[in-house]
């Protein structure tokens, strides 16, 4: 019973172009919501989040746009960069005090010059 | 400088030889995770500490233990490790109640031969 998906196990995009990453879940006790980067051989690092409340928050060339009745999460990164390359997991909170984090499959984001 | 350490980075141990992984941090943090991620999956929770009390995940083989013998270090043990638990191991911290994001360590690969 998967939770969290990340239906596209892979994204292509080139340079200065827009990547989209999507997530969706099917709990609804989820209250929030994070995006994690992992490069290879390294542990996954916080990368922006939204809290329940919130449709969208945006940090530089990151938003995260959250559609609750639609169970939906997405991460836009405009303008893309080579650098950004790295494996993108939706990480989702339940709600409990200990703040267990339930993952998706993640998403390969490869950016090409 | 690095607030989630794990050591060793690679271990490889032999089938059904008792093997433990280390995790510290400086960050003080009340909570410490251990995930298990296998290839091209999510990270799943195995168990965590919040402060000394031990709480297990209802599907963690009892082959997994882990001991927590002060705020700063974390273990993660395998009695009798099979093929199948071969896996990235990734340690977390996180601060508690209300805490939001997870800070991880880069990882330990678990080569089961």
């Amino acid at each position: 019973d998967q939770q969290v998906k990340q239906n596209s196990p892979s994204l292509s995009v080139q340079e200065g172009r827009i990547s989209i990453l999507n997530c969706d879940y099917t709990n609804s006790m989820f209250d929030y919501f994070l995006w994690y980067k992992k490069y290879p051989a390294e542990g996954p690092t916080f990368l922006i989040s939204i809290s329940s409340i919130k449709d969208k928050n945006e940090d530089g060339r990151f938003t995260v746009f959250l559609n609750k009745s639609a169970k939906h999460l997405s991460l836009h990164i405009v303008p893309s960069q080579p650098g950004d390359s790295a494996v993108y997991f939706c990480a989702l909170r339940g709600g409990t005090s200990y703040g267990k984090l339930t993952f998706g499959q993640g998403t390969i984001l490869t950016v090409h010059p | 400088d690095a607030m989630v350490i794990q050591n060793p980075r690679y271990q490889v141990t032999q089938f059904g030889k008792p093997v433990t992984l280390s995790c510290s941090q400086t960050l003080n943090h009340n909570v410490m995770y251990w995930y298990q991620q296998k290839s091209s999956q999510a990270p799943k929770l195995l168990f965590h500490y919040y402060d000394k009390d031990f709480n297990n995940e209802a599907d963690t083989p009892d082959n997994f233990q882990s001991r927590r013998p002060n705020t700063s270090f974390c273990f993660l043990d395998i009695r009798s490790p099979g093929l199948g638990d071969a896996a990235m191991y990734l340690c977390a911290t996180s601060r508690g109640q209300g805490s939001t994001e997870a800070f991880f360590g880069q990882g330990t690969r678990l080569t089961v031969v």
